[in-house]
């Protein structure tokens, strides 16, 4: 089966840097998303990674150890509407499977 | 409208009755999923179709039933309910399947089963 771990919930400051850690065990990899879910809403695309290293896209970045089963998505310059879930998903066989999400609050 | 919708937005259902949740988009997108969300367990497929007139289960099929008779349609049908049921299910497309494209969801159906 498909193992992919983050942590449940963390807490920032608006302004400050958070770095959400996924690691993942599957049986195969096409590549990781990252999604941000605001709470009652669907999930939106925020990345794609499939080579190993850092993508950066504005104040989110996402990096990628395949050797390691290892992605983080670092959020920076915080603002008070980051305040979300974000969902890690591992691209297997071209169908993906999530973690339970990581909610991040960001407190003034 | 661009994108993907979902009917109905929020149902209760009794237990034992039967349910269509709809899904249409309008990107001409060839594999379009179904997932459902429950807290603490994060999103789970229950069935995915790669193109029109294919479908296939994903990781929690059982009690659910698929048809993709075209582009833009993939409905979900629960034949009986039951209370474990009780969720939010996400349609998603992306564009092709046999390749790592992003999927795009719909706003959700809140599905409560009594």
């Amino acid at each position: 089966g498909q193992n992919i771990d983050q942590p449940t919930e963390m807490t920032a400051t608006e302004g400050a840097i958070v770095q959400i850690n996924c690691t993942y065990q599957t049986s195969g990899f096409n590549g990781l998303f990252w999604y941000q879910q605001h709470a009652g809403e669907a999930p939106t695309f925020l990345s794609y990674n499939v080579l190993d290293g850092l993508e950066e896209k504005g104040r989110f970045s996402s990096f990628l150890s395949r050797s390691k089963g290892y992605s983080y998505l670092l959020l920076k310059e915080l603002q008070m509407k980051d305040s979300a879930s974000y969902l890690c998903a591992v691209d297997d066989d071209y169908k993906l499977s999530f973690g339970a999400g990581t909610t991040v609050t960001v407190r003034a | 409208i661009a994108g993907i919708t979902q009917a109905p937005t929020s149902q209760i259902l009794a237990a034992g009755r039967r349910m269509t949740l709809r899904c249409t988009q309008d990107m001409r997108h060839n594999a379009m999923y179904w997932y459902r969300q429950d807290l603490g367990l994060g999103l789970r497929l229950i069935h995915y179709s790669n193109t029109a007139g294919t479908t296939g289960k994903g990781e929690v099929p059982d009690g659910y039933s698929v048809s993709r008779a075209n582009t833009d349609d993939f409905p979900l049908t629960l034949a009986s309910a039951v209370p474990s049921q009780t969720s939010v299910y996400f349609c998603a497309s992306s564009d092709s399947a046999g390749a790592s494209d992003t999927q795009y969801f719909g706003p959700g159906t809140r599905l409560t089963v009594l």
